[in-house]
């Protein structure tokens, strides 16, 4: 069965830092890119980044680039994402999500909730 | 990077057929055959519903459908049922490696 586990968020006050991790099971993660949705309380879905199965192409969303990294070590099988000079508006559910089936997102993570505040 | 565009809210009876729409440009749902939708019940993690415009993943009943025309999709659900009532969204991936979702609609089922 796969399952997808993000872990990391918290609070954090504007300008911080975070990095949040995402474990994949039940499926060979090299072999599928990745990628990071958001959701921010009651608003819709927002793409944030893809990363490919070697770990070898990253791409963004214009509003976060510069700020956010999408990284994998596929020996440890995990998936992260890191947050620097965080804003408000960055507050949202954090998924992770497998690019298995031609440009959709197959499988969905449980989320983490990162929230921005001083 | 825009959101793709689709309507707030649709409704529709038990039984009836209702059809959500998702425009884009050429340079994301015209120009390629990678437009995906989302259900996504309050408080649940979304599911993937259709993929490639008009394909559905196993499990995913029959009463969903996609297609496409130009730079519009649409996603129909015939045979509304209650437990149909979720939000619905659209994507596409780009030829730029981007994905852009739809705002999203709430679908209701009267």
């Amino acid at each position: 069965e796969v399952q997808l586990v993000e872990s990391g968020g918290g609070l954090v006050q504007p300008g911080g830092s975070l990095r949040l991790s995402c474990a994949p099971s039940g499926f060979t993660f090299s072999s599928y890119w990745m990628h990071w949705v958001r959701q921010a309380p009651g608003k819709g879905l927002v793409w944030v980044s893809r990363i490919t199965g070697d770990g070898s192409s990253t791409s963004y969303a214009d509003f976060v680039k510069g700020r956010f990294t999408i990284s994998r070590d596929n020996a440890r099988d995990t998936l992260y994402l890191q947050l620097n000079s965080l804003r408000v508006e960055d507050t949202a559910v954090y998924y992770c999500t497998r690019g298995g089936l031609v440009g959709a997102h197959d499988y969905w993570g449980q989320g983490t909730l990162v929230t921005v505040s001083s | 990077q825009s959101a793709l565009t689709q309507p707030p809210s649709a409704s529709g009876s038990p039984g009836q057929s209702v059809a959500i729409s998702c425009t884009g440009t050429s340079s994301d749902v015209g120009g390629y055959n990678y437009v995906s939708w989302y259900q996504q019940h309050p408080g649940k993690v979304p599911k993937l519903i259709i993929y490639e415009v008009s394909k559905r993943p196993s499990g995913v009943p029959d009463r969903f459908s996609g297609s496409k025309s130009g730079n519009t999709a649409s996603l129909t659900v015939s045979g509304l049922q209650a437990e149909d009532e979720a939000d619905y969204y659209c994507s596409s991936s780009t030829g730029d490696n981007i994905w852009v979702f739809g705002g999203g609609t709430k679908l209701t089922v009267l």
